[in-house]
């Protein structure tokens, strides 16, 4: 079926290591989205892409690295993790990347650091 | 800056009760408005959107929200809770290509 696969669901690491979030959705939306989910802070977007190889900084980039040599695929790497990294992870996708544009979310992966 | 409040972190009703969760949103021009619901372990799913019009938006599941301009409110509303309802709730403004969210309702459900 046609939709947004995130993996893992689940990851557990240590503090100082890399570690790699994979998104790939199936629509050729142009848009795409990493999104943290937090108590008390809801959904900050972390970085976003307009299209292959074209990327931005959101709300709360710093650790964060992203890449997107192909349409269908946006990872995500945290180079260094930090224990203030654990949180839960969506990616997100969007054809158009208008202001009315629903996003539509994968089911997240829940990352904590130790 | 623009910037999305839902002023209730967490909510208890009633099965068959009516809900209401609020709202609000700093936005300068014509905001796009979008509400979405979070069930446990999943992904958010979109119940309903207001870009122009109408101000009373019907979504999926019977959910409604409507949109006021002079209270810059968009809030949801269900006439009859259902225990299926329980799930966090989350209000978004479109900005720039992208969603801003508010902070999130979690909605419990008591029978």
């Amino acid at each position: 079926d046609a939709g947004i696969t995130q993996s893992p669901r689940y990851k557990i690491t240590e503090t100082g290591r890399q570690v790699t979030l994979m998104c790939h959705q199936t629509w050729s939306h142009s848009y795409m989205f990493w999104y943290r989910q937090d108590l008390g802070h809801g959904l900050r977007l972390i970085y976003y892409s307009a299209a292959a190889d074209i990327t931005d900084k959101g709300e709360v980039p710093d650790g964060y690295v992203v890449s997107r040599s192909k349409t269908e695929n946006f990872p995500l790497t945290l180079e260094s993790a930090t224990r203030s990294q654990t949180s839960v992870y969506f990616c997100a996708s969007s054809e158009f990347g208008r202001n009315n544009s629903p996003l539509h979310f994968g089911n997240g992966t829940r990352l904590t650091v130790t | 800056a623009q910037s999305v409040t839902q002023p209730d972190i967490h909510i208890t009703v009633s099965e068959g009760a009516s809900l209401e969760l609020r709202c609000n949103y700093s936005y300068g021009a014509t905001p796009y408005l979008f509400w979405y619901v979070q069930s446990p372990g999943q992904g958010l799913q979109l119940l309903l959107k207001y870009f122009s019009g109408d101000t009373l938006v019907q979504g999926i599941k019977g959910f409604e929200a409507e949109f006021k301009r002079s209270q810059s409110s968009f809030n949801l509303r269900k006439p009859s809770v259902h225990w299926s309802d329980a799930a966090e709730y989350f209000c978004a403004v479109g900005v720039g290509g992208k969603l801003i969210f508010g902070q999130g309702t979690e909605l419990s459900v008591k029978p």
